[in-house]
């Protein structure tokens, strides 16, 4: 168990939808990555945030949106969903503002698939 | 943007063999490699890193070496286990990202 706690764990919904997948972080970790990872595909990174505010953006999409809360947890909400949105999303966190700074824990993942 | 390029995709091995994956990828300011496995429906777990400072690094039966140079890194699993099958991910810090590669499958056969 890595601490990382993300739902829902699989999530059927139809195109044009909207969705929002949660994540709480590790105790005491500052930082939330988001990842998508696709059939066949590596982990893409989508967006991170540290301590409440964003960091970093990767390819993520202007139709996928997401914020950390006062409280650390975060969401990611995923709006006019396509069929090529299905895909496992990850959330990790870390100590530090940046990869090198720690260990990324990564949680299990919500599977979404879009009908 | 740092491009992290992984090989080989897939990778099948007898028990006690030995195991190499390799990356590569693009930015010269990428100063952390680390390595994540990933079980069936589970999320990625770190099993080594490595920083640019250093040339090599083991841990029992895993070995990171790195080629900055040539900008290259490899992941080495020696005495390979049915328990070694998993996919392999090899990533490379980019400001304040980390940029994955797309993944090893490794299949050990007893």
């Amino acid at each position: 168990d890595s601490g990382v706690t993300q739902t829902p764990k699989h999530l059927i919904t139809a195109t044009g939808q909207r969705v929002t997948l949660r994540c709480s972080p590790r105790s005491g970790d500052l930082s939330v990555y988001w990842y998508q990872q696709s059939l066949d595909q590596g982990l893409q990174f989508l967006i991170q945030y540290y301590n409440g505010e964003e960091r970093a953006k990767g390819n993520i999409l202007e139709r996928f949106s997401a914020q950390q809360f006062p409280d650390l947890h975060s969401e990611l909400n995923l709006s006019s969903l396509e069929l090529g949105d299905s895909a496992l999303y990850f959330c990790a966190s870390s100590v530090g503002e940046g990869p090198g700074t720690g260990e990324l824990f990564f949680g299990e993942g919500s599977r979404l698939t879009v009908l | 943007g740092e491009n992290v390029e992984q090989h080989p995709s897939t990778l099948s091995v007898q028990e006690g063999d030995s195991a190499v994956i390799k990356c590569t990828y693009s930015d010269s300011a990428s100063n952390y490699f680390p390595w994540y496995k990933q079980e069936l429906g589970k999320g990625p777990q770190l099993i080594i890193d490595i920083r640019s400072n250093v040339g090599e690094k083991k841990d029992q039966r895993i070995a990171v070496t790195l080629n900055k140079t040539a900008k290259h890194f490899s992941l080495h699993i020696t005495e390979t286990q049915p328990e070694d099958s998993a996919v392999y991910f090899c990533a490379a810090s980019w400001r304040v990202k980390l940029i994955f590669g797309t993944g090893t499958r490794l299949q050990v056969f007893p």
